[in-house]
């Protein structure tokens, strides 16, 4: 089945310490999106790349940076400057193919990343 | 005009209908989704209208839109406790691009 797999599902983080987030996808989609939701926030863009080999900042990039080496694969690090990085985090692609047809974002499961 | 605006909570007796509001502000909205997200998951896209049509039916959902006020709502029919869950309206503002604008989310609550 095709799908986004995000892994791990819970992760803790020590202070001063980067952690990564890992985000899988096999349904051959070219965009891929980095959110981060927190309580009566909803969700808000931390990072998107449209292609493979690039990426644009969203509306709360700051403390955290982002690859997109290969296509299936688009990793966010949570580094040290993100000096409130608890919350859940949710990994999104779309076809990218930015037809003027329904292109939906499809989420996986989402890592909750806590501080110890 | 950048937000997307939900009622943060909602609850409904079983078995009666559920009305999810949501506003927004971009008036060159293209389409406009429905995800449903479960406790610890995901989102699950539920459903999605496009801005040239008025209403949408899909077996117990109902998606209404009012391009003149730029108000958007899902009405579910029958509500069951499985309905429990946030519900989040997203706008796709750009036929060239697929981000979305994404609500606050309704937690729904089904009381028995």
């Amino acid at each position: 089945d095709g799908g986004i797999t995000q892994s791990p599902k819970y992760l803790f983080r020590k202070e001063g310490q980067n952690v990564t987030l890992s985000c899988e996808q096999n349904l051959n989609h070219d965009a891929m999106y980095w959110y981060r939701q927190d309580p009566g926030q909803g969700l808000r863009l931390i990072y998107y790349s449209q292609i493979v080999n690039d990426f644009q900042k969203g509306d709360i990039a700051e403390g955290y940076s982002v690859s997109r080496e290969k296509k299936e694969s688009f990793p966010l690090t949570v580094t040290s400057a993100q000096k409130n990085p608890t919350a859940f985090y949710l990994c999104a692609s779309s076809s990218g193919q930015a037809k003027p047809g329904n292109q939906p974002q499809h989420f996986g499961d989402g890592t909750r990343l806590s501080i110890l | 005009g950048e937000d997307v605006e939900q009622s943060l909570f909602l609850s409904v007796r079983e078995g009666d209908s559920s009305v999810i509001n949501c506003t927004y502000t971009d008036s060159s909205s293209t389409y406009l989704y429905w995800y449903k997200q479960e406790p610890g998951a995901g989102l699950q896209l539920l459903t999605y209208i496009f801005s040239n049509m008025d209403m949408k039916q899909d077996q117990r959902l109902t998606v209404l839109l009012n391009k003149k006020d730029k108000h958007l709502s899902l009405r579910i029919a029958d509500t069951q406790t499985g309905d429990s869950a946030i519900y989040f309206c997203a706008e796709r503002r750009d036929f060239g691009n697929e981000k979305l604008t994404f609500g606050t989310g309704t937690r729904l609550t089904i009381i028995p």
